[in-house]
């Protein structure tokens, strides 16, 4: 049973380009969560989405991001015109619903900008 | 508030039993306390949560106190692949985030 998958696993862009970052649930897992952790702080929530929904976006930064998780795909983390300050790992969690089952996370992606 | 108290770092005797405390004196009844663990930049790992009752499973147990002011977490035998930053997490049912302090960076020695 794979675990959650995301991909790439590193990314580097250049400022003002656009990143892209994906992320596959567990098996089953309805549920999905971002996580943003820049150098040398601690993991902040971004956002909460169910399938086609966006249950709670509170910790998405007001500009150039969004997320979605369409009926079928994965989810996406969008950055758009990037800048030097976004360069953190951004972790994606799934859970198989709400309530108080745990999330599960991955490895993560390693964003850079040139 | 999702406040939670923890030491900034423990250290622990490989083979020995590590504790790591936490304090969360408002929490309330609905919520859970949950405990993750990041080893080095990986991406958190899910340990162990509970609401009210003590909790075992196979990496570790949870001991919350009756008046769920505060918890430990018992690593009964830890290696020296414990060794990470361990957080204690207090969320309500259906909120979804996860708040993360700063955590416990526990240490463990040969």
């Amino acid at each position: 049973n794979a675990g959650v998958m995301q991909n790439p696993r590193h990314l580097v862009r250049r400022r003002g380009q656009e990143a892209r970052l994906r992320c596959s649930p567990m098996k089953g897992h309805s549920h999905v969560y971002w996580y943003r952790q820049l150098p040398e702080e601690g993991l902040k929530f971004m956002v909460y989405l169910q399938k086609e929904n966006i249950i709670d976006e509170s910790g998405m930064p007001k500009e150039r991001f969004s997320a979605e998780f369409p009926k079928e795909g994965p989810s996406i983390l969008r950055i758009q015109q990037v800048v030097r300050g976004d360069s953190a790992a951004y972790f994606c969690a799934s859970s198989p619903t709400g309530g108080h089952q745990p999330q599960h996370f991955g490895d993560g992606t390693r964003l850079s900008i040139l | 508030d999702a406040k939670t108290t923890q030491p900034p770092s423990m250290d622990c005797a490989e083979g020995r039993a590590a504790n790591l405390p936490c304090n969360h004196s408002t929490i309330s009844g609905n919520e859970y306390v949950y405990w993750y663990r990041q080893i080095h930049s990986q991406g958190p790992q899910y340990i162990i949560h509970g609401l009210k009752n003590n909790e075992t499973n196979e990496m570790a147990s949870l001991i919350i106190t009756e008046d769920r002011k505060s918890s430990t977490l018992i690593l009964p035998h830890a290696t020296l692949r414990d060794t990470a930053v361990y957080y204690c997490i207090r969320t309500g049912v259906n909120t979804g985030k996860l708040i993360f302090g700063q955590g416990t960076t526990l240490q463990v020695k040969p």
